[in-house]
C-alpha cells in the first residue's frame, strides 16, 4: 500500500464547475498537509496546507482535512483553464518524522472551456 | 524574494559519467531538501538538511550519489557512475525556520538524461 494515493485522473471539469480532488494517507500520526500545482514541465508550486481538522479556504481553493478519516481533500471553485494542471498532494508524517515528506502521483486535471 | 535557484536546467549525459546539480535556497530557509521525480510519479525525498546537517538521507543511493551543504546554504547533489535509471528531474526544495510548518517551495528542477 502507498502511505499517500491519489486518483491519477484526468479529471475533467467544465470551466466554472467545481473540481473536487481526494487524497489519503496510511500514516495515522500524519501532522501536516499540502496541496501543490504542478503544471506540465514545471515543478511543484504550493497552494495550500492544512494542519487540523476541517476546512481551510484561500480564494477559490478549499482544504479539507479529516484525520480520522485519514483523507485530505481540495476543492477548486469556479475552475479556470489555467487550474488544468496535476495536484499533487503531500504529508508530513508524524513528528518523529519531520521533514520526510511523501507525496502522493498526483491527480490531473483538465478544464475544459 | 528570490525563489530557490538550480543550475544546470538540463544536463545530458552518457552512462557511468559523473553529473552535479547545484541549489541556492530561499535566503533565511535553514531546511533544504533534495528530491527526485520520475516521469507520472510523486516527488521522492532524497535528503534533508537542516542547515549544515544531513538529517534524513535514508532514501539516498549512497554507493553512487553523495551532496553536501557547506556553510548552511547552498548544496550540491552528485551522482557517480550515472545509470539509466538515474534519468529524472531532480527537484531542490527549502523551508524556512517555522517549526512544524515545513511548507516547501521549490526550485524549477534540473532535468537529467542519462544516455
Amino acid at each position: 500500500q502507498k502511505e499517500v494515493e491519489q486518483n491519477s485522473g484526468p479529471l475533467s471539469v467544465p470551466e466554472g464547475a467545481i473540481a473536487s480532488l481526494n487524497c489519503t494517507y496510511s500514516d495515522r500520526g500524519s501532522q501536516s498537509f499540502f496541496w501543490y500545482r504542478q503544471y506540465s514541465g514545471k515543478s511543484p508550486e504550493l497552494i495550500m496546507s492544512i494542519y487540523s481538522n476541517g476546512d481551510k479556504e484561500d480564494g477559490r481553493f478549499t482544504a479539507q482535512l479529516n484525520k480520522a478519516s485519514q483523507y485530505v481533500s481540495l476543492l477548486i471553485r469556479d475552475s479556470q483553464p489555467s487550474d488544468s494542471a496535476t495536484y499533487l498532494c503531500a504529508v508530513n508524517p508524524r513528528v518523529d518524522s519531520w521533514g520526510k515528506f511523501q507525496f502522493g502521483a498526483g491527480t490531473q486535471v483538465v478544464v475544459t472551456p | 524574494e528570490a525563489g530557490v535557484v538550480q543550475s544546470p536546467r538540463y544536463k545530458i549525459i552518457e552512462k557511468k559519467q559523473p553529473v552535479a546539480f547545484w541549489c541556492n535556497p530561499i535566503s533565511g530557509h535553514n531546511t533544504l531538501y533534495w528530491y527526485r521525480q520520475n516521469l507520472g510519479q510523486g516527488p521522492e525525498l532524497l535528503i534533508r538538511y537542516e542547515n549544515e546537517e544531513a538529517v534524513d538521507d535514508s532514501q539516498l543511493p549512497k554507493d553512487r550519489f553523495s551532496a553536501e551543504r557547506l556553510k548552511g546554504v547552498d548544496s550540491t547533489l552528485k551522482i557517480q557512475p550515472a545509470e539509466l535509471g538515474d534519468s529524472a528531474v531532480y527537484l531542490c526544495a527549502s523551508s524556512p525556520p517555522n517549526a512544524g510548518k515545513y511548507e516547501q517551495y521549490f526550485g524549477p528542477g534540473t532535468r537529467l538524461t542519462v544516455t
